[in-house]
């Protein structure tokens, strides 16, 4: 089956503490990306990836890093989350066709504390 | 710069009453158009895209029409059920320059029987 893969869906941490959310997806996308959606705000880009290596920040990319070794996996990290960190998390895949629609996650719910 | 707009919410309907959802862009160049929809706890989906200007995408009853005159693309459903209760949002892809997905705030949709 087709899909994009987060871990964990639900994660509470402390302010300060690293942590990583994982990112796979089985489609052999080229194109990958980080969204964190807040109310009244809609999905916001983090960072975009459109190969292995290649990464590129989106709109929100401070306090967020992303790398792209291997062409399925898209980790995002926090090397020190901060309560306004607190939202939800999607990653997508796609072809690099930009007619292309965005696979996405099921999310990843992070609160820092 | 490059946005979406799209009408707030909550819609509130009956069943098997039309709807319609605004959306308009503002963008360079020919983007691709897309309304993904969002059922609760879960991640977004494609419901409909068009590429190129008078193209009409529809999908489970559901239509919208890239109007590039007027930089919408407009959802509606002649006659909407229970089930497609749901927060529904419009993005644009950028065909040129930085291979971004932008999305609007999206909208709730909420149907009563």
């Amino acid at each position: 089956e087709a899909q994009v893969t987060q871990n964990p869906r639900y994660l509470i941490t402390v302010t300060g503490k690293k942590l990583t959310v994982t990112c796979s997806q089985n489609m052999n996308h080229e194109y990958m990306s980080w969204y964190r959606q807040d109310p009244g705000l809609g999905l916001r880009q983090i960072y975009y990836s459109m190969n292995v290596e290649v990464t590129d920040k989106g709109d929100v990319p401070e306090g967020y890093k992303v790398s792209r070794k291997e062409k399925r996996n898209f980790p995002l990290i926090l090397e020190s989350p901060s309560p306004n960190q607190t939202s939800l998390y999607f990653c997508a895949s796609s072809l690099r066709d930009r007619g292309s629609e965005a696979f996405f996650g099921q999310g990843t719910r992070l609160t820092v504390v | 710069g490059d946005s979406v707009t799209q009408m707030e919410g909550p819609v509130t309907l009956s069943e098997e009453a039309f709807l319609t959802i605004n959306c308009t862009y503002t963008a360079t160049g020919y983007p691709s158009l897309f309304w993904y929809v969002q059922y609760p706890g879960e991640g977004l989906q494609l419901l409909l895209k068009a590429t190129k200007a008078d193209d009409k995408g529809s999908n489970k009853g559901f239509e919208a029409t890239y109007r590039k005159e007027t930089t919408s693309f407009h959802l509606e459903k002649g006659s909407v059920q229970v089930s497609d209760s749901a927060v529904y949002f419009c993005a644009l892809r950028l065909n040129r320059g930085p291979d971004k997905l932008i999305f609007g705030t999206g909208t709730r949709l909420q149907v009563f029987p």
